[in-house]
């Protein structure tokens, strides 16, 4: 089955400074690449996802790389704010049918004002 | 939209006693999944459904857990008897087939602590 890693498992940065997140995949068949946002006492929110006939995604501060070869995908916040401080989730997944997400470990980020 | 409503939201029951968790999906979705997080290992699936059929129960950890979606608006998660080691965050998701984004949508989760 598929496997998912993900580094660092906590990171701190100041307001202001980038945050950049990796995981790495094991099956080559997964097309499917979204990154969840976990706050404290709530369930995974998606803030961001891409599909392997995309190299690179960007939303407002947030963006997406992913590197099909060598099975590894980022997600790189800018511009950090104290509202960032979250789990951020990376997960894999297969062509429709077999939908079923696969998780990486977490990153807790935090950002210090 | 309301999201995903799970109930209860936090649960405390005594080892081997029954709890069952409810998820009602959102309007229309027709994929649900169960998800279970804890700190040793994570999110993780434990089983999920397609038109209110069981795809892949693969990640039930053991006979003690069954689910069920009798029809398209609610699922349960029965788990009986309850172990210490059941203790977790549970989560529900809703997603529909051909939606660009295939996202899943999660509810809040439902704590549950077995004593």
């Amino acid at each position: 089955g598929e496997n998912v890693e993900q580094h660092p498992s906590t990171l701190s940065v100041q307001e202001g400074d980038s945050a950049v997140i990796k995981c790495t995949y094991s099956d080559s068949a997964s097309n499917y690449f979204p990154w969840y946002k976990q706050e404290l006492g709530k369930g995974p929110q998606l803030i961001i996802d891409i599909r392997s006939n995309v190299g690179e995604k960007k939303d407002q501060r947030i963006a997406v790389t992913l590197n099909k070869t060598a099975k590894h995908f980022s997600l790189h916040i800018t511009e950090t704010q104290p509202e960032d401080s979250a789990v951020y989730f990376c997960a894999a997944s297969k062509p429709a049918g077999r939908r079923a997400l696969t998780f990486g470990s977490g990153t807790r980020l935090q950002v210090q004002p | 939209d309301a999201g995903v409503i799970q109930s209860p939201r936090h649960e405390v029951t005594e080892m081997g006693q029954e709890v069952t968790l409810r998820c009602k999906p959102i309007s229309g979705h027709d994929y649900l999944f169960w998800y279970r997080q804890t700190m040793m290992r994570g999110l993780e699936l434990l089983i999920y459904f397609n038109n209110n059929v069981p795809i892949d129960d693969s990640g039930m950890p053991e006979d003690r857990f069954s689910a069920k979606m009798p029809n398209a608006s609610f699922s349960t998660l029965k788990i009986q008897p309850s172990e210490p080691r059941d203790s977790a965050v549970y989560f529900c998701a809703s997603n529909l087939e051909g939606l660009v984004r295939d996202t899943q949508y999660f509810g809040p989760g439902t704590r549950l602590t077995v004593l």
